[in-house]
């Protein structure tokens, strides 16, 4: 079955540590996202691709980094420069924004401590 | 900058009402409006999109209706059940911005 595959699910790590955060997509779609989700602030976007080898910053970009190097991964890096990483991060991806669905992963939940 | 209200932000009802979620929008200049639903600790699940020329869109017992010129969508649950239980959020495709822009959800709880 094609989807959008997010490992772990749970990840727990020392405050000062950088951790990548994976997303993998077999829907064969150009467009990646990464969002943030805290409680009551709804979705917040990280970064975002359009097409490979190229990506933006969203709207709460510092302290995170990507890649882009193949059409199916698009992993996420929260470095220690983030003041408060823990969330509940979001994959998703779309074969074209402007006229089809997004679809998500099932989320990894970061917790740093 | 487009901003994305939902109100309520929580509702619950016994089983077999229909319901009415709410979505307003700042700005018209839409490609398209998209309605998920999320189960606690999941992803966000694509119930319906509708593109900015439509008016409405069906999916079961779910419609989804769209005035862009008000800036608003309302989601229409018909004959909910306890498995309608969840939070439901929209999000709009902004002309020119190349990102969707979500609500912070309307939490439902169905009772049995």
């Amino acid at each position: 079955d094609g989807g959008i595959t997010q490992s772990p699910k749970y990840l727990f790590r020392k405050e000062g540590q950088n951790v990548t955060l994976s997303c993998e997509q077999n829907l064969n779609h150009d467009a990646m996202y990464w969002y943030r989700q805290d409680p009551g602030q709804g979705l917040r976007l990280i970064y975002y691709s359009q097409i490979v080898n190229d990506f933006q910053k969203g709207d709460i970009a510092e302290g995170y980094s990507v890649s882009r190097e193949k059409k199916e991964s698009f992993p996420l890096t929260v470095t220690s420069a983030q003041k408060n990483p823990t969330a509940f991060y979001l994959c998703a991806s779309s074969m074209n924004p402007e006229t089809a669905p997004l679809h998500f992963g099932n989320g990894t939940r970061l917790t740093v401590t | 900058k487009q901003e994305v209200t939902q109100i309520p932000a929580a509702l619950s009802v016994p089983e077999g009402e229909n319901l009415v979620l709410n979505c307003s929008f700042t700005d018209s200049a839409i490609y398209n409006l998209q309605w998920f639903r999320q189960d606690p600790g999941k992803g966000l699940t694509s119930l319906l999109l509708i593109q900015s020329s439509q008016r409405e869109q069906t999916s079961g017992r779910l419609n989804a209706s769209l005035d862009k010129s008000s800036g608003r969508s309302t989601l229409y649950i018909a004959a909910s059940q306890p498995g309608d239980s969840a939070t439901y959020l929209c999000a709009v495709y902004t002309s020119g911005t190349y990102k969707y822009i979500f609500g912070t959800g309307t939490r439902l709880k169905v009772l049995a």
